[in-house]
């Protein structure tokens, strides 16, 4: 079974607004990461953010971890076109990776 | 482009075959992973190797076996295909293990027919 969840399932805001999403996962993770999938290709990471740490930022990428609630949030900032995309978060956790089903992120010009 | 090349691109096959999927890690990386994504069951990690060692093992069936060669190259055999193992397989490497970002290949479409 999956480890990560996301929240929600889509999304569709216009370009220029804030985009968040949500994780949640099952158990005791090493580290908890975000990627992102254009259509049918292959993933690109986003972040990585540690069991021990509370919040990152990458650009227009803000990251949280509240490893109490077994959940972390990815934010897009100021949001482009070219952030259309599926966004995974992935809990690193006993040697695997354990995906989410993701959430579909449409940017409307 | 991740560094991370898998080859074919895509595959069509029948039900009954076997095939054999490559990966080229990134220079550099010892660790190579497999995943399998579908429409129904997501991204699921298949397998993990090390060096040339099996580390970790995830969704991957019988008919499924994986080796990492000493030039860190990687294949996925599948065997006795059936049409649900239609899906887009992913290679990803990382420089050592689960405490660093995964580098992911363009993936190879498996189409059973």
């Amino acid at each position: 079974s999956q480890q990560g969840e996301e929240d929600p399932q889509a999304l569709s805001i216009q370009e220029g607004e804030n985009a968040t999403m949500n994780c949640s996962y099952k158990t005791s993770i090493n580290n908890l990461q975000w990627y992102r999938q254009n259509s049918g290709r292959g993933l690109v990471h986003l972040i990585l953010i540690r069991s021990n740490e509370r919040e990152k930022h990458s650009g227009r990428l803000r990251v949280t971890l509240d490893t109490s609630k077994k959940s972390s949030s990815l934010l897009i900032t100021a949001s482009r076109a070219a952030d259309t995309a599926s966004y995974f978060c992935a809990a690193a956790w006993d040697y695997k990776l354990s995906f989410g089903a993701g959430t579909t992120v449409t940017v409307r010009a | 482009d991740s560094g991370v090349t898998q080859t074919p691109k895509h595959l069509i096959t029948a039900t009954g075959q076997r095939v054999t999927l490559r990966c080229s890690p990134r220079s550099g990386d010892l660790s190579v992973y497999w995943y399998q994504q579908s429409l129904d069951q997501g991204l699921q990690f298949l397998i993990q190797y090390y060096n040339g060692e099996e580390r970790a093992k995830g969704n991957i069936l019988e008919r499924f076996s994986a080796q990492q060669f000493p030039d860190l190259h990687s294949e996925l055999n599948l065997s006795s295909l059936e049409l649900g193992d239609s899906a887009l397989y992913f290679c990803a490497s990382s420089a050592q293990g689960l405490l660093n970002e995964q580098f992911f290949g363009p993936g190879t479409r498996l189409t059973v027919l």
